[in-house]
């Protein structure tokens, strides 16, 4: 039981250049998310699902796109990567609220992402 | 505009000694208050959480204590020892139609226990 697996763990872009973050977990969770971390910002969210096939946006949604074709993977896209796109990329998964009474949100390790 | 204020952004405690982070929400329509704990190189992981129809839930050495009137939590770590040095972050979800619960995430502090 691996839980929320991210990868690359680590990749290196040069402005302007595209990239897919990949997110998988094998917990049946209907919900997932995708937040960046920056020091003394906290976690602020990208975008998130709550179901195959559904994403909506989160707090800072611009230059990113997502995909979620299938239940257990989310894909982060960045078409054409900015300096300001630097950041660790956390991927979550969760429960609906009628499966488990708790907002709890499992993450994974992160995707540290540098744009040149 | 920050939904959730956290202070301090760090904080340096003696082995054995108290740790009290607080913070404090707008959006009233918030109605679950968890806490996650981070350490170097990892993801958060939830910690404790509470509902606001307790003003208080323990766990171990970790205490929530929630005032719905002030719109202000805290989490208090009691006998802090050099493994709970880490970053903690507070969040506050409110029920979205469809049965999700999105956090909206305070920034975060430091903490480390000195030995």
């Amino acid at each position: 039981n691996a839980g929320v697996t991210q990868t690359p763990k680590f990749r290196v872009l040069k402005t302007g250049q595209s990239m897919t973050l990949l997110c998988a977990q094998d917990m049946n969770h209907e919900y997932m998310y995708w937040y960046r971390q920056d020091p003394g910002m906290g976690l602020r969210l990208i975008h998130y699902s709550v179901g195959e096939g559904t994403t909506a946006k989160g707090e800072v949604p611009d230059g990113y796109n997502v995909s979620r074709l299938k239940k257990q993977n989310f894909l982060l896209g960045l078409e054409s990567a900015a300096p300001s796109q630097t950041s660790v990329y956390f991927c979550a998964s969760s429960y609906e609220i009628w499966t488990a009474n708790t907002g709890e949100l499992f993450f994974g390790e992160g995707s540290r992402l540098t744009v040149l | 505009q920050q939904q959730v204020k956290q202070s301090p952004q760090s904080l340096i405690v003696q082995k054995g000694g108290i740790s009290i982070i607080n913070c404090a929400y707008e959006n009233t329509a918030f109605d679950y208050f968890p806490w996650y704990q981070q350490f170097p190189g990892k993801g958060p992981a939830l910690l404790i959480a509470i509902r606001p129809d307790v003003s208080e839930k323990k766990e171990g050495r970790f205490t929530i204590s929630f005032n719905k009137s002030a719109k202000q939590f805290s989490l208090h770590i009691m006998d802090s020892q050099p493994g709970d040095s880490a970053t903690y972050f507070c969040a506050a979800s409110k029920y979205l139609p469809g049965g999700s619960y999105i956090p909206t995430f305070g920034r975060g502090t430091s903490l480390i226990v000195h030995p």
